[in-house]
């Protein structure tokens, strides 16, 4: 069953712009991660935030995490051509059941 | 440092054939090792996981088979290829933290 659903589906922005997706989820979880895909490649771990934490950075990325709301965002600040990727979010729900992603955000950034 | 690897890259098999995907781990001990299958333009489906060796769990009824035949060594399986069955297929692997993927193998079927 799909845990994480992120908004939305597609962005398109151009260069330095900023560049936020969203990503609701539906049961408690331990923490959550968000991870980048470049057309047919692997997946990137990009950064995680535990339940117990709001907000975290990471260089240009700032991840919000509210647990009231069941929902996360990430925001990419002064976006670049090279950001240009599938973002997906994923959960770990407690019991230690295995990483549950959502369908993923395409992020298109327009030079 | 830790890698994961994952090969082939690319592979085309016709309907019906065996397939065979393999994926190890360098620089950790006792991860826990998953297979994801994501559809062109859609999100990952989880496979199979691993919490050791021998031990696998099967989250989506189908014709592929995964084993952990030693403990950084995992590989999907099947007998008979559908062509439902192409997609991008992606290893994984965590220890605390992660999962880390592999680069992907492509699978067509025609």
């Amino acid at each position: 069953s799909q845990q994480g659903e992120e908004d939305p589906q597609a962005l398109s922005i151009q260069e330095g712009e900023n560049a936020t997706m969203n990503c609701s989820y539906k049961t408690s979880i331990n923490n959550l991660q968000w991870y980048r895909q470049n057309s047919g490649r692997g997946l990137v771990h990009l950064i995680l935030i535990r339940s117990n934490e709001r907000e975290k950075h990471s260089g240009r990325l700032r991840v919000t995490l509210d647990t009231s709301k069941k929902s996360s965002s990430l925001l990419i600040t002064a976006s670049r051509a090279a950001d240009t990727a599938s973002y997906f979010c994923a959960s770990y729900i407690p019991g230690n059941t295995p990483l549950v992603f959502g369908k993923g955000t395409r992020l298109s950034v327009i030079a | 440092s830790q890698t994961i690897h994952q090969w082939p890259a690319t592979l085309v098999q016709p309907v019906g054939s065996p397939l065979s995907l393999e994926c190890t781990v360098e620089g950790t001990s006792n991860p826990n090792l998953y297979w994801y299958r994501q559809a062109a333009g859609r999100g990952l489906q989880l496979l199979f996981y691993s919490v050791g060796i021998g031990q696998i769990s099967s989250e989506v009824p189908q014709n592929l088979s995964a084993s952990r035949p030693q403990d950084r060594q995992f590989i999907l399986s099947s007998k008979k290829l559908l062509l439902s069955d192409s997609g991008f297929y992606l290893c994984a692997w965590s220890v605390g933290g992660g999962p880390y993927f592999g680069p992907g193998t492509r699978l067509t079927v025609t």
